[in-house]
């Protein structure tokens, strides 16, 4: 498609449930990227792609997080065991290639509540 | 290691007023800026970047950014607000050594009154 989609819009977890939300990149676009918003306004990568192979995940927290883009599939972002602190809104982006300057397209988010 | 940082949190502007929203950048190599505004519940829409060549760059809806190496800025300025500017504007930075992740500021939040 012509934009990213992201699914669930929003998603409520009692603490210790599982959490899963899913990206569909724009067609053809080879990167795909995760970013936490936390409430004060501050994002944080978590990781990125470059088609299924991970391709940077130095901000993913290494216990609980995990994700995976497999072939003709959206990509995935799972948080086993949430915890109060994982509330946030989670967005995904994603660029046809990685060049100079490339331009991140967002996705509108999954905002993830953990009661 | 990459940051911005954004100096003011709120501003309040009349509509038809001008507006310049700061942005100070750390980053050991040529940067890459981008300006992107969110609207309340929405996802970020790119307003405008800077990668290379002319340090005035024009974006959408009306707005620029100048970079200036020299003071690590890129502010961004529209001549005259409108009411739908109303939106929490973030700088970012970002570079191919860095994996192209994208480092945002703390965001701020433009408040445009009648």
């Amino acid at each position: 498609g012509e934009e990213v989609a992201q699914t669930p819009k929003h998603l409520v977890r009692g603490e210790g449930q599982k959490a899963k939300l899913y990206c569909a990149p724009i067609k053809g676009h080879s990167y795909v990227f995760w970013y936490q918003q936390v409430l004060k306004n501050e994002f944080k990568f978590l990781i990125s792609f470059q088609n299924e192979n991970v391709f940077d995940e130095t901000g993913m927290p290494k216990e609980r997080f995990s994700a995976k883009c497999l072939p003709n599939s959206p990509c995935s972002l799972e948080i086993q065991a949430t915890k109060l602190e994982d509330s946030a809104v989670y967005f995904c982006a994603s660029t046809p290639s990685f060049g100079a300057g490339e331009t991140q397209y967002f996705g509108p988010g999954t905002r993830l509540l953990v009661l | 290691a990459q940051s911005v940082t954004q100096p003011d949190i709120h501003i309040t502007v009349s509509e038809g007023a001008s507006l310049e929203l700061r942005c100070n950048y750390s980053y050991g190599a040529t940067p890459y800026l981008f300006w992107y505004v969110q609207s309340p519940g929405q996802g970020l829409q790119l307003l405008l970047k800077y990668f290379s060549g002319d340090t005035l760059v024009q974006g959408i809806k009306g707005f620029e950014a100048e970079f200036k190496r020299s003071q690590s800025s890129f502010n961004l300025r529209k001549p005259s607000v409108h009411w739908s500017d109303a939106a929490e504007y973030f700088c970012a930075v970002g570079a191919p050594a860095a994996g192209n992740k994208l480092t945002f500021g703390g965001g701020t939040r433009v408040l445009v009154k009648p």
